[in-house]
This record gives structure tokens, sequence and C-alpha cells, in this order.
């Protein structure tokens, strides 16, 4: 299957700074890109919608402004954290379409914790 | 957001037993994906579902697209202990919209 690799996969920062996790569709270009966040014990949650060349399109309840999504170039997408928090502390998965409604192929995951 | 009803929450199951488990919707999808995840990764695809009544084999693993186009299964057979995880199903409910809605997991513990 298509490759997705996400990175860092583990992240540790203080209260008030921004964290970057990427996003990279290694062996096929993505024109959209999917953010999740995953609770302990928990199923996935789709955060936003990332979209090549345009705006993130976001999912209810999630702050744009904390989450921040740029999406520069067909194999790449990234989500930044901004001002994180304790109740930011979370596991962060991304996943790429090869195709058009195909399957849709995950990172590793980024595990941040914020102290 | 929306999520599926996926059962059963948990197993625990011997060796050499299959396995079963279920998703069901209230409405309709177009596709039907199955993952399992291990603990601090992400999950990765099993088994990919596009038609209603298709069923389609990965090894041990058979999964099936509900005719009515509100549910579909995943059975296990003959497990063995790498087999462990948590197996979520995931739909897509219509095209035009690329977004998947996933089930709540199926934790799948084996006893030797």
């Amino acid at each position: 299957g298509a490759v997705v690799s996400q990175h860092p996969s583990r992240v540790i920062c203080k209260s008030g700074t921004s964290v970057k996790i990427e996003c990279r569709s290694l062996d096929f270009q993505a024109t959209t890109m999917f953010w999740y966040r995953q609770f302990p014990k928990k199923s996935l949650m789709l955060m936003a919608t990332s979209n090549e060349g345009s705006k993130a399109t976001y999912e209810q309840g999630v702050e744009k402004d904390k989450f921040l999504i740029n999406h520069a170039s067909l194999t790449l997408s990234t989500l930044t954290v901004t001002s994180a928090h304790p109740e930011d502390s979370s596991f962060y998965i991304c996943s790429a379409n090869e195709g058009s409604y195909t399957e849709a192929f995950f990172g590793q995951g980024t595990r941040l914790t914020v102290v | 957001g929306q999520q599926l009803n996926q059962s059963p929450q948990s197993m625990f199951i011997q060796e050499g037993e299959d396995v079963s488990m279920n998703c069901t919707s209230s409405s309709i999808f177009n596709t039907w994906l199955w993952y399992k995840q291990e603990p601090g990764e992400g999950p990765v695809l099993l088994i990919a579902l596009y038609k209603a009544g298709e069923l389609t084999s990965n090894g041990r693993l058979t999964a099936q697209f509900g005719i009515t186009r509100k549910d579909s299964f995943l059975n296990i057979s003959a497990s063995i202990p790498s087999d462990v995880g948590i197996y979520f199903c995931a739909g897509r409910a219509f095209f035009g919209n690329e977004k998947l809605t996933f089930g709540t997991g199926t934790r799948l513990t084996i006893i030797p």
C-alpha cells in the first residue's frame, strides 16, 4: 500500500509554545490529507481536512487558530499546535488517500505531551 | 462527531479461535474500510470494500459490505498472538466527500 510518513513520532513541549507536525505522502501525491486526534482508548476523531493550495476545512468544535494547517505541496501537510496547553496533549494522526474515494493510508502518529 | 457503532467493544479469546466483529450505521455508506491499530502506531489498512454485498478476504481475514449499505463485518479465522490490537471500521458516507467516519473500535486480546 501507499506510504504516509509522519514526523515527529513523539514531542514534549512547554506550555505556551508551538509545535509543528509534518505529514508526507512518500510515493504518491495527495491533494487531500486529513488530521485526526485520538484520546487514550478512544477512536479517531477528525479534526480537519487539509486541501492542497487552499484553506483547510475544520470540523465543528475545532479551533482554527489553535490548530493551524498548511498544505503547501501535493506531498506535505503540516499541523501546528499553537500556544500549546496540557489539554492539547494527545495522539495526532494524519492520513492521505492515494486516489479519489479510495482507501486512506495513515501516518505513524505523533504523541504530543505538553508540560 | 459522528461515529459508527462497533461491537463488541472488547474480546478475550483463546489462540486458534475465530473472531467476528461488526459495525452498524443509521445511514448509508458507500465505502467500508477495516483497520488495525497497535499501541503508539497509526491504523493499518486491512480490507477495503466498495460494493454492497462485496465479500473480500485478506489471508485469514474476511470482511463483507452489508447489502443494506448500513453495516459491515470482519472475521478473523484461527487467531494467532500477533492479531492482538484494536480493530476499527471506517465508512465513507457518500461520493463527493472523502471524509471517513470511524467506529468505536474492538480491542482484541488473545489468551495463550
